[in-house]
């Protein structure tokens, strides 16, 4: 079976820097994705990490330790367009994702 | 280019009728996803496409749901005898196809099914 846990929700204010965290348990791991969500809207991708370690791509930074079952989105200099759900996501086999239930960001000005 | 297309964008049924859901993907992308998200959840992965076979529909809830794509391009989700808890967005998405590293998954807007 999977496991994957995140925070409900987060409250941060604008120009701050938030970690969401997301904590697995699955049979297998290919990749740990991260996607952005904004209320009706389609997730869009953000990151993925395979190996352990940090991948940073401009105000986002997304981290892995496979050995923990842990990974967080780092999220700098952050804008009122941030608001949003930000979905972990692992990659078991070679295809399909599991998705945790998504932690929804409120930034305030 | 064009990104992932759904048909319709909402469709409201009455319980026990029959829907389908149409999902266009991005030109040249051999892998689709059907997943389903309800209100407060992230995406639930339904049944999962390599050409035109079903290469995994593991997810599907029961065998009410079944899936389509003939040509290895479009897509349609049909629901049989619909219930009320079928009710959610569907969404589809494509990616180039599998291996590693791992492809990204490109989603649709959706399709907000309600059944009253």
């Amino acid at each position: 079976g999977q496991n994957i846990d995140q925070p409900t929700e987060m409250t941060a204010t604008e120009g701050a820097i938030v970690q969401i965290n997301c904590t697995y348990q699955t049979s297998g791991f290919n990749g740990l994705f991260w996607y952005q969500q904004h209320a009706g809207e389609a997730p869009t991708f953000l990151s993925y990490n395979v190996l352990d370690g940090l991948e940073e791509k401009g105000r986002f930074s997304s981290f892995l330790s496979r050995s923990k079952g842990y990974s967080y989105l780092l999220l700098k200099e952050l804008q009122m367009k941030d608001s949003a759900s930000y979905l972990c996501a692992v990659r078991e086999g070679y295809s399909t994702l599991t998705f945790g239930k998504g932690t929804m960001l409120l930034v305030s000005p | 280019g064009a990104g992932v297309s759904q048909t319709p964008s909402n469709k409201v049924t009455e319980k026990g009728k029959y829907v389908e859901l149409r999902c266009d993907p991005i030109s040249g992308h051999t892998a689709l996803y059907w997943y389903r998200q309800s209100l407060g959840q992230g995406p639930e992965f339904l049944i999962y496409f390599q050409g035109t076979g079903a290469a995994d529909d593991s997810g599907l809830p029961n065998d009410r749901f079944f899936a389509v794509r003939p040509e290895g391009s479009v897509s349609t989700l049909k629901i049989q005898r619909t219930e009320r808890g079928d009710s959610a967005v569907y969404l589809c998405a494509s990616s180039l196809g599998e291996g590693f590293p791992p492809a990204k998954q490109y989603f649709g807007p959706g399709t907000r099914l309600t059944v009253t």
